[in-house]
């Protein structure tokens, strides 16, 4: 069956280091691949889509890679300051459909 | 710009009643809107897909009957949930599509719907 597998465990880092999370998917091949922010008692908000053709996209502090060999993405936060402290979503289209399905997230707390 | 409402944010209900859950695409017309609900540390789950002007899609093991979808028009989708019972306290969030947008989807606050 298909999976999408996020750290379940919290990462806490220092502010100004970077925070790299992981997203594993399988029995998948999608054509993109989104990241959300979610804070506590909101809905996700939209950060970046990365298509299955780009190996590497950035926005601002922002760095995602995309790896269809090994079913995975690795989204970064450079510089991170507690204000990045939220869940990261990762989503999946379902085969060519434009509806993602989604990764429970991974929280990430950046401590001052 | 692509500012998704819903309304209200928070709602206590009592067993039996209904409840009724507003998304507003506030800037830009939506002809697909989604309903998602989400449990504590889970991930978001898909409950249904909203087209304005025809019968939503449920996904698998969502009873259409007990959550009432309309999309009357290109700016409103409303999640009514029917005979609720404590345990469809839950998240609601709604999100929509732009027109003509393959991919992105730009989500409301949510609803906190709890059912005693």
């Amino acid at each position: 069956s298909q999976k999408i597998e996020q750290n379940s465990e919290a990462l806490n880092i220092q502010e100004g280091k970077t925070a790299t999370l992981t997203c594993n998917y399988t029995n998948y091949s999608p054509a993109y691949l989104q990241w959300y922010r979610q804070d506590p008692g909101r809905g996700p908000v939209f950060l970046l889509l990365i298509r299955e053709n780009e190996k590497e996209k950035r926005k601002e502090r922002l760095k995602v890679t995309f790896d269809t060999t090994l079913k995975q993405s690795l989204f970064h936060i450079t510089a991170s300051q507690p204000a990045d402290s939220a869940t990261y979503l990762c989503a999946l289209d379902r085969g060519g459909s434009y509806i993602p399905t989604f990764g429970r997230g991974t929280s990430l707390i950046v401590h001052p | 710009g692509a500012v998704v409402s819903q309304h209200p944010s928070r709602v206590i209900c009592k067993s039996g009643t209904s409840v009724k859950i507003e998304c507003r695409s506030l800037d830009f017309q939506a002809t697909t809107m989604f309903w998602y609900r989400q449990f504590p540390k889970k991930s978001l789950m898909l409950m249904a897909t909203s087209n304005e002007g025809s019968k939503a899609t449920y996904e698998q093991g969502v009873e259409k009957d007990k959550f009432l979808i309309n999309h009357a028009s290109l700016t409103l989708s409303t999640l009514t949930v029917t005979s609720a019972h404590p345990e469809d306290s839950s998240f609601y969030i709604c999100s929509a599509k732009l027109t003509g947008s393959s991919y992105e989807q730009y989500f409301g606050p949510g609803t906190r719907l709890t059912v005693t």
